[in-house]
């Protein structure tokens, strides 16, 4: 069974910083492209980074570009998410999620965690 | 501001059939990129409910049903249940932005 569990969230200052990890099982991790995809309190969906199987390649929101990372540790079959210079702005639920296949550009987001909630306040 | 648009709210009987639409632009939808469909019930993750523009997973209901033309897109429900209320979003990639884009989400309510 394929699952996803996001850990690592939590309260945090504004200007201060964050690592998400999800933890993946039941298939082959390192041929998945992998996503992050936020959702604030009463909103909508937004995408935020995705990145490829074998981690060479990352993409990310213009909304994160420059203060979050994505990685990945096939070995542990583990996704991350560090977050830094984190704003109010941030506060969401992150969903750690699998794409379907290849090409990215054109699969669905198949599998989705349950969420971790980042909240960014002073 | 959605790159995606959707209706915020739409609402029908039991039984009855509605649809959601998602209108998008040349770079997205209308670039032939294809559309995927979300439900969110409350207080849940979303699921995938129709993928590449028309396909259903497994053990999502016929009654349930994608389709894409030009810029846009639409999800048909048919034969409206109460455990349909949900949120959906549609889904596609964006190439001027180089990245995944959804809509802004629309709430179904079943009267």
């Amino acid at each position: 069974e394929v699952q996803v569990l996001e850990s690592g969230g939590g309260l945090v200052q504004p200007g201060g910083s964050l690592r998400l990890s999800c933890a993946a099982s039941g298939f082959a991790f390192s041929s998945y492209a992998m996503t992050w995809v936020r959702q604030a309190p009463g909103k909508g969906l937004e995408w935020v980074s995705a990145i490829v199987g074998g981690g060479g390649n990352t993409y990310y929101a213009d909304s994160v570009k420059g203060r979050f990372t994505i990685s990945r540790d096939n070995s542990k079959n583990t996704l991350y998410l560090q977050m830094i210079s984190l704003r109010a702005e941030d506060t969401a639920i992150y969903y750690c999620a699998r794409f379907r296949g290849q090409p990215m550009t054109t699969r669905c987001i198949d599998y989705w965690g349950q969420g971790t909630l980042v909240t960014v306040s002073s | 501001q959605s790159v995606l648009t959707q209706p915020p709210s739409v609402s029908g009987a039991p039984g009855q059939r509605v649809t959601i639409s998602c209108t998008g632009s040349s770079s997205n939808i209308g670039a032939g990129y294809d559309v995927h469909w979300y439900q969110q019930l409350p207080g849940t993750a979303p699921k995938v409910l129709i993928y590449d523009s028309n396909s259903r997973p497994s053990g999502v209901p016929d009654r349930f049903s994608g389709s894409k033309s030009g810029t846009s897109a639409s999800l048909a429900i048919s034969g409206l249940q109460a455990e349909d209320e949900a949120d959906y979003y549609c889904q596609s990639y964006d190439s001027s932005l180089s990245g995944w884009v959804f809509g802004g989400g629309t709430k179904l309510t079943v009267l």
